[in-house]
């Protein structure tokens, strides 16, 4: 079953724009990661928060984690085109890694 | 660091025939390799996991032999998906954990294998 979903499931901004991405999950994590896929392409792994950490930034991404609401969310800012891609919400709760249904981000430059 | 490889990276088969799939990891020692199958504009869905030198975990709905998988060394993976048909076109994702040490819960991902069968 589908640990995540991911909402929204697409969205398009414009370059320069803050893009953010909501993910929820149903059962207790270890950690969650967010993963990028450009079109038809493997994953590139961005973050990492452990299920003890409320928020993680890595450049220009901020991941905050929710544990009491289950949710987490992605925020890229200062968006450019080449943040063009599907990003994917990861759930780790044993050795499995569940994925969530994805947002599609369009930045329109 | 941390590179996996997939080969090849694209194959057209003819119905009943079988398509064999590798998965490297090139710089890192992998215990533990995964395999995902992703069909068009929706997200990953873990097909088995698998252990150097062990059989491997197949998640419930799939077909352990129709999907073949061998985990022969510690930087190798295979996917035999045997007697393909139309059904089994997917993009074929593999990923793969480090041995020990280091960031063990990331993994890392191939490029991908797009699998069509006429």
């Amino acid at each position: 079953s589908q640990q995540g979903e991911e909402d929204p499931q697409a969205l398009s901004i414009q370059e320069g724009e803050n893009a953010t991405m909501n993910c929820s999950y149903k059962t207790s994590i270890n950690n969650l990661q967010w993963y990028r896929q450009n079109s038809g392409r493997g994953l590139v792994h961005l973050i990492l928060i452990r299920s003890n950490e409320r928020e993680k930034h890595s450049g220009r991404l901020r991941v905050t984690l929710d544990t009491s609401k289950k949710s987490s969310s992605l925020l890229i800012t200062a968006s450019r085109a080449a943040d063009t891609a599907s990003y994917f919400c990861a759930t780790r709760g044993n050795e499995k890694l569940t994925f969530g249904t994805g947002t599609r981000l369009t930045i329109i430059p | 660091g941390a590179v996996v490889s997939q080969h090849p990276s694209r194959v057209i088969c003819k119905s009943g025939t079988s398509v064999k799939i590798e998965c490297r990891s090139l710089d890192f020692q992998a215990t533990t390799m995964f395999w995902y199958r992703q069909f068009p504009k929706k997200s990953l869905m873990l097909m088995a996991t698998s252990n150097e030198g062990s059989k491997a975990t197949y998640e419930q709905g799939v077909e352990k032999d129709k999907f073949l998988i061998n985990h022969a060394s510690l930087t190798l993976s295979t996917l035999t998906v045997t007697s393909a048909h139309p059904e089994d076109s997917s993009f074929y994702i593999c990923s793969a954990k480090s041995l020990a040490g280091w960031d063990t819960d990331t993994q890392y991902f191939g490029p991908g294998t797009r699998l069509t069968v006429l």
